[in-house]
């Protein structure tokens, strides 16, 4: 099973600051099999970004990701209020278990 | 648009059988050739992947969970279901239903989660 490790565990930042969050494989993403995920409370998480670098329908292109193999990093150019969130990366090896990583938090 | 609706007992005592529905709205279950997934997330915690299900009736689950876990479609209903069984404290979580996006990578429609709650 890949684990995956979030950094930072928490990210202060202000409006119109660049964030930039990581996300570590312990083994090689297949086919960069990776997604990112945007979590405001009380709601369920929502689809950001997947194959690590293709925004899903309706996202701002303000958010990109990028990265290869065990390394991937998700940018968000300039922060506007509503994006201070937690950010999960989540990958599929090709075959099940999905697993997720444990979350960054970004605060004003 | 596909919506996605959690519904079940919010409380469940220890080593009883936790199940949960999930309606699916907007679009045909077993058209389209998706997957359906479960997922749990423990109070202030991350997520865990449970299990997904194909129209098919095929399954595959988290090994962690696998020997308590099934998940099961209803196509004349629209739904699919999640059955744990032998509930701990630590099951407690709100789970959500998904629908595993065309790419089969990730999840891109989620229901808004149910908390079900494990204790006497």
């Amino acid at each position: 099973e890949i684990v995956l490790t979030q950094s930072p565990g928490t990210l202060s930042l202000s409006p119109g600051e660049r964030a930039t969050l990581s996300c570590r494989a312990s083994q090689s993403v297949s086919n960069n099999y990776l997604a990112w995920y945007q979590q405001k409370p009380g709601q369920a998480p929502r689809l950001l970004i997947s194959g690590a670098s293709s925004r899903a329908t309706g996202i701002p292109d303000r958010f990109s990701g990028s990265g290869s193999g065990t390394d991937f990093t998700l940018t968000i150019s300039r922060l506007e209020p509503e994006d201070f969130a937690v950010f999960y990366c989540q990958q599929y090896g090709g075959s099940p278990p999905y697993t997720f990583g444990q979350g960054t938090k970004l605060q004003i | 648009q596909v919506q996605l609706q959690e519904s079940g007992p919010g409380l469940v005592k220890p080593s009883q059988t936790l199940s949960l529905t999930c309606t699916v709205s907007g679009g045909s279950i077993s058209s389209g050739g998706y997957y359906w997934s479960w997922i749990r997330q423990p109070a202030g915690k991350g997520l865990e992947w449970i299990g997904r299900l194909y129209t098919s009736g095929s399954t595959n689950y988290n090994p962690s969970l696998k020997s308590r876990v099934t998940i099961s479609v209803d196509t004349s209903k629209n739904q699919f279901s999640l059955k744990l069984n032998s509930v701990t404290a630590a099951d407690t979580a709100v789970y959500y239903c998904a629908r595993v996006g065309r790419s089969v990578v990730d999840f891109d429609y989620w229901g808004q989660g149910t908390l079900v709650t494990v204790s006497s």
